[in-house]
């Protein structure tokens, strides 16, 4: 089955430098890479996602980028503020049936300012 | 919109008992509806999925009779936690599969069995 990694499981950056987390993933046939954002005692929040069809996506402060080849996407956030310190969850699934996803095991940020 | 809801918040309950812990969708229809656990400073772990009118499916090593899972209607999937006891104490929550095929998440669950 599918198996997401996640990488760095913690990151401290200051007010306004850029952010960058990484996942590798390693069934080829996933086409579908969510990432979420996790603040203490709430559920995750859809922050960006992107498909197997397109190799990058912004959405203002945040983007991501997709290597299929490499099997391996990144969720990039520029102008980091204090309220982007939470849990960062990647997740893979595929088109096909349920749609399962397989998450990453997360990336504690945190922005001092 | 894509706003999905838990409730309850919180519930703490005895050891032995039963909770159930509801999951609306309240903009959207989920056919699909899927449920989670996730212990402190953990990954979600994928209980089981819910699809409307129809039995959940179940991960492995999940006891179907402890977690009685049901899609009652497009829009409203339910957990029942049976017989619950402390290593049940856990944070729970549900996302619900839009049309587009994106999944939004509930505000969880935290479940603390005495």
């Amino acid at each position: 089955g599918e198996n997401v990694e996640q990488h760095p499981s913690t990151l401290s950056v200051q007010e306004g430098d850029s952010a960058v987390i990484k996942c590798t993933y390693s069934d080829s046939a996933s086409n579908y890479f969510p990432w979420y954002k996790q603040e203490l005692g709430k559920g995750p929040q859809l922050i960006i996602d992107i498909r197997s069809n397109v190799g990058e996506k912004k959405d203002q402060r945040i983007a991501v980028t997709l290597n299929k080849t490499a099997k391996h996407f990144s969720l990039h956030i520029t102008e980091t503020q204090p309220e982007d310190s939470a849990v960062y969850f990647c997740a893979a699934s595929k088109d096909t049936g349920f749609q399962k996803l397989v998450f990453g095991t997360g990336t504690r940020l945190l922005v001092s300012p | 919109g894509a706003v999905v809801s838990q409730h309850p918040s919180r519930v703490i309950c005895k050891s032995g008992t039963s909770v159930k812990i509801e999951c609306r969708s309240l903009d959207f229809q989920a056919t699909t509806m899927f449920w989670y656990r996730q212990f402190p400073k953990k990954s979600l772990m994928l209980m089981a999925t819910s699809n409307e009118g129809s039995k959940a499916t179940y991960e492995q090593g999940v006891e179907k009779d402890k977690f009685l899972i049901n899609h009652a209607s497009l829009t409203l999937s339910t957990l029942t936690v049976t017989s619950a006891h402390p290593e049940d104490s856990s944070f729970y929550i549900c996302s619900a599969r839009s049309i587009t095929d994106t999944q939004y998440f509930g505000p969880g669950t935290r479940l603390t069995v005495l």
